[in-house]
Order: structure tokens, then C-alpha cells, then sequence
């Protein structure tokens, strides 16, 4: 089993509805919780960072982690075609020697 | 501000051949990763230096695989000889704080 999971997609959502991904870990030494975005033929770019359990907000994204269950989301309003994309979760922790694991990324295709 | 620049973009070479793949990171930023990323799967660390000293390269093959970082700044990862198997995107990203990487667009390897 890998530390980080993730469902492949893809995930196919009509223009401006709501996209939710979610990430399942086993390690609970993870404290540092990141979701990044890759486009096609490109490195992958930081969207969200958040530290331990909680919410953040940052324009039409929202990251929420829950650590009591091992399971973090990342939500996507007001969803655009420009949001097509693979979306990676990552984590790490100083227990965990600060290795940063990767999911295996969700494919998201917005349709106008 | 310059990000992580990579070279070459793409390679495509025979099975048994050498290969080198070259990296700058974003000024200042002391800590460097390689990554590789299969078709479909999230990048996996190959090594990571904090400044010169190799912190992490417990995931690289070591008999084929090897790589620098001179003076503390550019790198180099190199494959020799290279197998069928290692067809991949090599991607390096430099860092100032733990997870919040910064990636080059990566370097695409065909080995036939």
C-alpha cells in the first residue's frame, strides 16, 4: 500500500461547478500538507500549503486537512477550463525527514 | 525572478547509452531535488541536497544513477548506461522552506 493515496481520474466537471479532490495517507509523522497543480509537459507549481489540521482559503481554492482521519481535499470553485489539469497532494514532516511524497494525481478536465 | 531552469527538454537515446541531465535553481535557494515521474504518477525523489551534501539518496539506484550539485548551486544527474526502464520525466526543483518547491519543466527521457 502507498503512503499517499489518490484517485487517478479523470474528473470531468462542466464550467463553473465545484471540483473536489481528496488524498488518503497512512503517515501519521505527515504535518505539512501541500496540493500542486501540473499541466501537461510541465513541472508541477505549489497551490496550497497548509500545516496540520484545518482550512485554508485562497481565492477560488480551499485545502482542508483532517488529521484525525488521515485524509486530506482540496476544493475548487467557480471551476474554469483553465483549471484542467493533474492535481498532485503532497506531504512531509520533520518525523518523516522532511521527504516530501507525492500522490499519484487526479486529472481534471473542466468543459466549457 | 528566473525559476528552475532544466536542460535538455527532451532526449531520446539507445538503450546502454549515457545521458546527463543539467539543473540551475532559483537563486538562494540552498536546497535542490531530482525527481523522477513515470506516465501517470506523481514525481518520486531521487535526491535532495541541502546545499553540496547529498541529504537524502536513499532512492537512487546507485549503480547506474549518480549526480552532483558543484559549489553548492547547479547540478547534474546522470544516467550511465541507461536501461529501457528509466523513460521518464527527471525533474529537479529548488527550495527556501520544506515543501513549497519550486520545479523546472522537467527533462523528458525516451530510451529505446
Amino acid at each position: 500500500q502507498k503512503e499517499v493515496e489518490q484517485d487517478p481520474g479523470p474528473l470531468s466537471v462542466p464550467e463553473g461547478a465545484i471540483v473536489s479532490l481528496n488524498c488518503t495517507y497512512s503517515n501519521s509523522a505527515f504535518q505539512y500538507f501541500m496540493w500542486y497543480r501540473q499541466y501537461s509537459r510541465k513541472g508541477p507549481e505549489l497551490l496550497m500549503y497548509t500545516y496540520s489540521s484545518g482550512n485554508k482559503e485562497d481565492g477560488r481554492f480551499t485545502a482542508q486537512v483532517d488529521k484525525s482521519s488521515k485524509y486530506i481535499s482540496l476544493f475548487i470553485r467557480d471551476s474554469q477550463p483553465s483549471d484542467s489539469a493533474t492535481y498532485l497532494c503532497a506531504m512531509s514532516g520533520e518525523a518523516a525527514g522532511n521527504k516530501l511524497t507525492f500522490g499519484g494525481g487526479t486529472r481534471v478536465l473542466v468543459k466549457p | 525572478e528566473a525559476g528552475v531552469v532544466q536542460s535538455p527538454r527532451y532526449k531520446i537515446i539507445e538503450k546502454k547509452q549515457p545521458v546527463a541531465f543539467w539543473c540551475n535553481p532559483i537563486s538562494g535557494h540552498n536546497t535542490l531535488y531530482w525527481y523522477r515521474q513515470n506516465l501517470g504518477q506523481g514525481p518520486e525523489l531521487l535526491i535532495r541536497y541541502e546545499n553540496e551534501e547529498a541529504v537524502d539518496d536513499s532512492q537512487l539506484p546507485k549503480d547506474r544513477f549518480s549526480a552532483e550539485r558543484l559549489k553548492g548551486v547547479d547540478s547534474t544527474l546522470k544516467i550511465q548506461p541507461a536501461e529501457l526502464g528509466d523513460s521518464a520525466v527527471y525533474l529537479c526543483a529548488s527550495s527556501l522552506h520544506p515543501g513549497e518547491l519550486f520545479f523546472g519543466e522537467g527533462s523528458r527521457l525516451t530510451v529505446l
